[in-house]
């Protein structure tokens, strides 16, 4: 059965500190992986993806993620905080065979992300 | 582009009472899907639908009925509502499975007293 485990729900960075948010996953295939954002009062939006065309995923606002096999990671990283990227943030996996059974994707509970001025 | 669009925004329900949830999307997705989202606890799928007619269990589908007559309404009731159905829903809609991303509706929160 697949899993995801966020590491620490809240997390607190100056503006222009590095975000470093952490992933585990545990599937017994190998996964599709993303992160989505969700805003105050919003819905979530996609952040980036991993489908295995390449380990290092760039996505938008300047967030990436690095695939890492053997530490079962997807590790959401940015270079330099900026305010407008406190939101709450949302690591999933979906299993590659997906049959139907239990739906698309399992989520993670999320990680608070706090930038200090 | 409306995408996913979901009424009401927000919802006070007496316990017992029941209500619909509506979900519309406007991209063609044959997916849809509705999740709970709880402090702390990510989001739960609660129903599923990979077609018109066809909608299935999630992880958490007591106390919810779903239907599906076309592509693009997948609407969720409550009946005999409880103060456990306290949440914020989201409805999401999808292109296919595995790799396709999730599109989400702003959700609706709703408090059963």
């Amino acid at each position: 059965a697949q899993s995801v485990t966020q590491l620490g729900s809240h997390v607190s960075v100056s503006e222009g500190a590095l975000v470093l948010l952490r992933c585990n996953y545990s599937s017994s295939v190998p996964p599709y992986l993303f992160w989505y954002v969700q805003y105050p009062n919003q819905g979530l939006q996609l952040l980036l993806k991993y489908t295995s065309a390449a380990t290092l995923v760039k996505g938008i606002n300047g967030f990436e993620a690095e695939f890492k096999k053997s530490e079962t990671s997807f590790h959401l990283t940015k270079p330099s905080a900026h305010m407008s990227d406190a939101a709450e943030y949302f690591c999933a996996v979906s299993d590659r065979d997906y049959g139907g059974s239990q739906g698309n994707l399992i989520f993670g509970k999320g990680t608070k992300l706090s930038v200090k001025p | 582009n409306a995408g996913v669009t979901q009424t009401p925004k927000f919802r006070i329900l007496k316990i017992g009472q029941s209500m619909t949830l509506q979900c519309t999307q406007d991209m063609n997705h044959n997916y849809m899907y509705w999740y709970r989202q709880d402090p702390g606890m990510g989001l739960k799928l609660i129903y599923y639908s990979v077609g018109a007619g066809i909608t299935d269990k999630g992880e958490v589908p007591n106390g919810y009925n779903v239907s599906r007559s076309t592509t693009e309404d997948f609407p969720l009731r409550l009946e005999l509502a409880a103060p456990s159905q306290t949440s914020v829903y989201f409805c999401a809609s999808s292109y296919g499975t595995g790799n396709s991303p999730l599109h989400f509706g702003n959700g609706t929160r709703l408090t059963v007293t």
